[in-house]
């Protein structure tokens, strides 16, 4: 039982375009989401989080949405640069433990 | 100012051998959670750990796995009798505090049984 569901395994953007990559949950009651970036042979990182109360939040390239109402996130980054080829993870926090979609690899090419 | 510090990073171990994974947290952060990521999946929770005390195990398999957080020195996890099933990467993050603080992760440990 997937509670948070990143449906795209893999994406392929032009450098200096958009990236979208989505977040689907399950669970209506959660209000605070993060997205994290992985490296290959490294841990993850966090980029970039949203509270339930808010419907947009953005960090420079980055810009995270939520719409409550279809229980969906995305993460927009513009422009796309090749340093951004990664693994991005949503996440949800579940009281401490936090519950991790299965990523999308994001590749940026030149 | 050193990151939360996993070692091995490679460990290669014969199926029915042990592994250790240790885990050293950031300076200053007392709450420690080991996750396991198998091939093409997510990042899955095992255990939440403070100092001396398991806070929450639910997703630890209920055999082979344990996990401590001594007073002094690393977290350690430790996987008894390993299968093939055991190989994945296994990450430690740490926090300065439990529930709503940002956890920052290790660089993992890959294990692998043959």
């Amino acid at each position: 039982d997937q509670q948070v569901k990143q449906n795209s395994p893999s994406l392929s953007v032009q450098e200096g375009r958009i990236s979208i990559l989505n977040c689907d949950y399950t669970n209506s009651m959660f209000d605070y989401f993060l997205w994290y970036k992985k490296y290959p042979a490294e841990g993850p990182t966090f980029l970039i989080s949203i509270s339930s109360i808010k419907d947009k939040n953005e960090d420079g390239r980055f810009t995270v949405f939520l719409n409550k109402s279809a229980k969906h996130l995305s993460l927009h980054i513009v422009p796309s640069q090749p340093g951004d080829s990664a693994v991005y993870f949503c996440a949800v926090p579940r009281g401490t433990p936090l519950v991790f979609g299965k990523g999308t690899r994001l590749s940026v090419i030149a | 100012n050193a990151g939360v510090m996993q070692n091995p990073r490679h460990l290669v171990r014969r199926r029915g051998q042990e592994a250790r994974l240790r885990c050293s947290p950031m300076k200053g952060h007392s709450h420690v959670y080991w996750y396991r990521q198998l091939p093409e999946e997510g990042l899955k929770f095992m255990v939440y750990l403070q100092k001396e005390n398991i806070i929450d195990e639910s997703g630890m398999p209920k055999e082979r796995f344990s996990a401590e957080f001594p007073k002094e020195g690393p977290s350690i996890l430790r996987i008894q009798q390993v299968v093939r099933g055991d190989s994945a990467a296994y990450f430690c993050a740490s926090s300065r505090g439990g529930t709503g603080d940002e956890q920052y992760f290790g660089p993992g440990t890959r294990l692998t049984v043959t």
